[in-house]
Order: C-alpha cells, then sequence, then structure tokens
C-alpha cells in the first residue's frame, strides 16, 4: 500500500484558499486518491476523491500531476468550521483496498 | 448523519469488565471495519469484514475480538482490557468494489480505568 506524507499542520485565515498537498511517490496505477476531513472526537468525512488530473465537488478541488506521485486539496474560501484533520488516502479501487490506511494528516486551523 | 450508527457513544469500563461496541450501517454496503484512534495518533485498522474474508491487523491482542453476524451489523467485544486501550473506537463501511469510500460512525470514546 502506498505511504503518504502530508504537513503536520497548517494555518490560514478565514476567506483565504487552503492547498493541503500529499505526496504518495509509491502510488501503483489502480489506487485512487481519497481525502477525509475529520472533526474532534468524530469519525472521518468523505470530501473528495480522483484518479488523475483535476476533481471538483461542492466542497473542494483535488488536483492531481500526470505522475500521480501527489496531490493538491483545495479548499476555496475557508471558514472557522473548516478548522479540522485532513487526511489524504491512497488505495487501490477494491480486494487489497479492505487495508485502506491513514497517514498523520494535516491539522488545518482557519483564524478569524 | 452518515448511514452508520455506533453505540454507545461513550464507555467507561474496569479492566476487568466485559462490554461491546455496537455498529450497524444503513447504507446496504457489503464491507465494514473497525478503527482504533488514540489521542493525537494516526487511526489504526483493526478488523476489516467483507462479504469474502475477514481481514485482521495481527497487532490487535486477543482481547479484543470483533463479530459480523450479517453484513448490516458490526460488534466488537472487549474483556480484560487495559488503560492504553482507551480510544476513540470508529465504525465503517464501505460499498465495495470499484473507489472505496468509506462512511464512518461517531464512534465510541473509550476509557479503562
Amino acid at each position: 500500500l502506498a505511504k503518504t506524507t502530508q504537513p503536520i499542520s497548517m494555518d490560514s485565515y478565514e476567506g483565504q484558499e487552503v492547498n493541503i498537498t500529499c505526496s504518495h511517490n509509491n502510488i501503483a496505477t489502480n489506487d485512487y486518491i481519497t481525502w477525509y476531513q475529520q472533526f474532534p472526537s468524530q469519525g472521518p468525512r468523505f470530501i473528495i476523491q480522483g484518479y488523475k488530473t483535476k476533481v471538483t465537488n461542492e466542497v473542494a478541488s483535488l488536483f492531481i500531476p500526470a505522475d500521480r506521485k501527489s496531490s493538491t486539496l483545495s479548499l476555496p474560501r475557508v471558514s472557522l468550521s473548516d478548522t479540522a484533520v485532513y487526511y489524504c488516502l491512497v488505495g487501490a479501487p477494491s480486494g487489497s483496498a479492505r487495508q485502506l490506511t491513514f497517514g498523520s494528516g494535516t491539522q488545518l486551523t482557519v483564524l478569524p | 448523519e452518515t448511514g452508520v450508527t455506533q453505540t454507545p457513544r461513550h464507555l467507561v469500563m474496569g479492566m476487568t469488565n466485559k462490554k461491546s461496541l455496537k455498529c450497524e450501517q444503513h447504507l446496504g454496503h457489503n464491507a465494514m471495519y473497525w478503527y482504533k484512534q488514540s489521542a493525537k495518533k494516526p487511526l489504526e485498522l483493526m478488523f476489516v469484514y467483507s462479504l469474502e474474508e475477514r481481514v485482521e491487523n495481527n497487532s490487535v491482542p486477543s482481547r479484543f475480538s470483533p463479530e459480523c453476524p450479517n453484513s448490516s451489523h458490526l460488534f466488537l467485544h472487549l474483556h480484560t482490557l487495559q488503560p492504553e486501550d482507551s480510544a476513540l473506537y470508529l465504525c465503517a463501511s464501505s460499498r465495495g468494489g470499484n473507489n472505496e469510500k468509506l462512511f464512518f460512525g461517531s464512534g465510541t470514546q473509550l476509557s479503562v480505568l
């Protein structure tokens, strides 16, 4: 399974765009990249998933370069409620994906 | 609401007690997971159940015993726990097949005295 590396923490101000980058040098051909958000004492919540190029939904965008060795989660115009831990996961689409592994995540703190 | 319900939300138990954590998913998924999250540590996968197999993390002590009677219910039986087992225990489910998106419950905050 591909190991991921993210910054431990990031600070931002309300209204700014936040970009969190995840490195996954050993990503396999069939691996998807998935991001989750976790608030204290709650389970992680799915944000976005992609395989290559760019994916956008109502919450975030995910940018994946051609070599797929990294990915960037982009949160537009963050608010205080976006303060959370963000996890990048890399896993196969089925079978061995049963063992999706979470890394340490990035603690995002949004300041007023 | 994520469609995954865990009970109880909080549990305090002594080291000699036996208790069980319960998880139920209403999403029609066919895989269920137990994760452990200790303070300031990453989530640690403990067990996985799917239609095809049960997968264990070999580092999980035998004092944790999972049970999955059907695709919608998952239990984690606890006995003779240690204080270091105090953590947030999270249940998750997924549909299976392509794009393994995990749906988590709110967790059980366990304190072992």
